[in-house]
């Protein structure tokens, strides 16, 4: 039981450039989440999934696309990468409104 | 709008010392309330949650909160830390309803010296 896993774990990006952060669960949870975290600002939610088929935004989607592929993984897009997307992200899922469990992290960078 | 505060940015304490850290919260309904903590280089993992019940939970590793529901507040506590306990401590806030987001604090950071 692997919990909620995160490729790649690092990345450098330059300017412009795309790339998608995987994540999957394998919790049979229904809801799944993505998160930034920069220092001094906590984690802050990109998007969410509440249920296979469904995405929403959350409080900084700006330059970002999500894709609910099915029920074991939701991936984040950055179609045109900038700096101030350098961050962590984090990938979360969790069963309805329960415990959110998080996954290792990518650490992005973009020159 | 929905937010959590935490009152202490870098808590710096001594093995042993105890340990209080402050959470408060705006929402108007009911709410899922949660501890999480990040050890150096690591993912977040849960140290304790409220949903109902006895606003006195106890977590992991010897980590209790209380929930004062007239003070919107969620306190974290330790009578006795350890070195092993440096991490960055996040509260968090989710509405009752299904579909609602965890809103997070801005983190405090513990500092343990041995």
């Amino acid at each position: 039981n692997a919990g909620v896993t995160q490729t790649p774990k690092f990345q450098v990006l330059k300017t412009g450039q795309s790339m998608t952060l995987q994540c999957a669960q394998d919790m049979n949870h229904n809801s799944m989440y993505w998160y930034r975290q920069d220092p001094g600002m906590g984690l802050r939610l990109i998007y969410y999934s509440a249920s296979e088929g469904t995405t929403d935004k959350g409080e900084v989607p700006n330059g970002y696309n999500v894709s609910r592929l099915n029920k074991r993984e939701f991936s984040l897009r950055l179609e045109s990468a900038a700096p101030s997307q350098t961050s962590v992200y984090f990938c979360a899922s969790s069963w309805g409104t329960d415990t959110q469990y998080f996954g290792p992290g990518t650490r992005l960078t973009v020159l | 709008a929905q937010s959590v505060s935490q009152h202490n940015h870098h808590v710096i304490l001594s093995e042993a010392a105890s340990l209080e850290l402050g959470c408060n919260y705006s929402y108007g309904g009911t709410v899922n309330l949660f501890w999480y903590v990040q050890y150096p280089g690591q993912h977040l993992q849960l140290l304790l949650k409220y949903f109902s019940g006895d606003p006195l939970v106890k977590g992991i590793k010897g980590f209790e909160a209380e929930f004062i529901k007239s003070k919107f507040s969620f306190n974290l506590r330790k009578p006795s830390v350890q070195w092993s306990d440096t991490a960055e401590y996040f509260c968090a806030v989710k509405g009752g309803q299904a579909g609602t987001a965890l809103i997070f604090g801005k983190g405090t950071t513990l500092s343990v010296s041995s």
